[in-house]
């Protein structure tokens, strides 16, 4: 069975410090991994990634994927509490079209 | 344009109604999905419509029923709905073919009494 783990599932850090999120995933054929950010409704898009070892990069969040290992980081630097949010990790895998995420980060970043 | 739209919002309906829920897309994407999210839940992939059609239905009951009316529109019509149906739902849609990303509505909140 395809499965996405994130980890922590929740964390409260103050502004100004360097969080890192993992997501390791076990999926049947695997395609691509995609970060979101879900505030009140929708999950925002946030990177996709597909090769290993290739940094993405906007502003102070980056993600990197490692496909031999299974896993990839979202990494955010300079904390905001605009940066409280669940961070969902969801993996395309099998015939493509189909996305399943993983549990979610809950960050809380204080003042 | 890189909107998906839901109507409506909100929706309460009793266990009896007949509702439906509506999603639009102008992208010209071809994949659009319905997900059902539980307070402090990660999305959970109900059906995915390729190129109009139905793909996959993720053994989702037959009180929920997608339909596609054509490339831009995708409905979920609810009926005989139970309590624990209550949830967001949301809509997304991408290009379709793998690696490419997937872009989410708003959702429905729905809560069923």
């Amino acid at each position: 069975e395809d499965k996405v783990v994130q980890s922590p599932l929740s964390l409260v850090v103050h502004e100004g410090d360097t969080v890192t999120l993992n997501c390791s995933y076990e999926v049947t054929n695997f395609r691509s991994l995609l970060w979101y950010k879900q505030e009140k409704k929708a999950p925002t898009f946030l990177f996709m990634l597909t090769s290993s070892g290739i940094e993405k990069k906007s502003g102070r969040l980056s993600s990197i994927l490692d496909k031999k290992e299974l896993f990839s980081i979202l990494n955010i630097t300079a904390t905001q509490t605009g940066d409280s949010a669940v961070y969902l990790c969801a993996v395309e895998g099998n015939t493509g079209n189909q996305f399943y995420f993983g549990t979610g980060t809950s960050l809380t970043v204080i003042p | 344009d890189t909107e998906v739209t839901q109507t409506p919002k909100h929706l309460v309906m009793g266990m009896t109604n007949k509702k439906s829920l509506k999603c639009e897309q102008h992208m010209g994407h071809r994949a659009m999905y319905w997900y059902k999210q539980k307070a402090k839940k990660p999305p959970e992939l109900m059906f995915v419509y390729s190129y109009e059609k139905l793909s996959i239905n993720e053994s989702v009951p037959s009180r929920f029923s997608p339909e596609c009316p054509n490339s831009s529109l995708l409905n979920l019509h609810l009926h005989a709905l139970q309590p624990e149906d209550s949830a967001l739902y949301l809509c997304a849609s991408s290009q379709g073919g793998a690696g490419t990303e997937a872009f989410f509505g708003q959702g429905t909140r729905l809560t069923v009494v």
